[in-house]
């Protein structure tokens, strides 16, 4: 398995304004992804974060309202921008391992926007 | 279609109890197949991959049904610390770790 640090674990912030969160792995991965978590739902994989270059985009999330960057295979980052209260959320950066195809995941990162 | 769909519950149920979860998939392309477990304001753990023989750990058995896309989980003489959601999840194609999940079922085991 790897250990997955977000940052913030938990933020509120006014709306729009933008909020970047961090995910630390402490070993080299070849995915990692981000998700949105809504109050009472499952995850929705917002993107692939590709090292590199830019992300790839699910069905409804576009990368205005969402950058996501990867310098390199240890480290992404997840930007909500101009925030509205719709956008309140947990989000998780999830990781994918070389020679495993389950997901591990991250604390989460607890976001309510005001 | 969503691509994982499962049973919402909740399903409340005494403990001691046998409890059967099910989740069918639409991409039969699809090569991995788990579920998860998460508890209240936590992040999702893996409970078990499946495998298409079926496969076991103690209380928990989970099945694969390839033909049908059908997976199932089956909690036997449950525990009040079983009480969580229980996710459904399957991976996008060929894409290794891209997993997709089902809404989830909330399990609460009552005394």
């Amino acid at each position: 398995s790897a250990v997955i640090s977000q940052k913030p674990s938990r933020d509120i912030c006014q709306r729009g304004t933008s909020l970047t969160i961090q995910c630390q792995v402490d070993s080299q991965v070849t995915m990692m992804f981000w998700y949105r978590q809504q109050p009472g739902q499952s995850l929705t994989l917002i993107a692939t974060a590709n090292q590199g270059s830019e992300a790839t985009y699910e069905s409804g999330f576009v990368i205005d309202k969402f950058p996501i960057s990867r310098p390199n295979l240890t480290f992404s980052t997840l930007t909500v921008s101009n925030m509205s209260p719709e956008d309140s959320s947990i989000y998780l950066c999830s990781v994918g391992i070389e020679g495993t195809t389950e997901a591990f995941f991250g604390q989460g990162t607890r976001l309510t926007v005001v | 279609r969503k691509e994982v769909e499962q049973d919402p519950g909740p399903f409340n149920v005494p403990e001691g109890a046998t409890v059967a979860f099910n989740c069918t998939y639409s991409n039969s392309a699809s090569q991995s197949f788990f579920w998860y477990r998460q508890d209240c304001r936590k992040e999702p753990k893996l409970l078990m991959s499946v495998y298409s023989s079926g496969n076991e750990d103690g209380r928990f058995t989970a099945q694969l049904n390839r033909a049908s896309q059908y997976i199932s989980l089956l909690i036997r003489d449950s525990k009040l610390s079983d009480s969580a959601t229980y996710l459904c999840a399957v991976n996008r194609g060929s894409s290794a770790s891209k997993i997709i999940f089902g809404s989830g079922t909330r399990l609460s085991i009552r005394p």
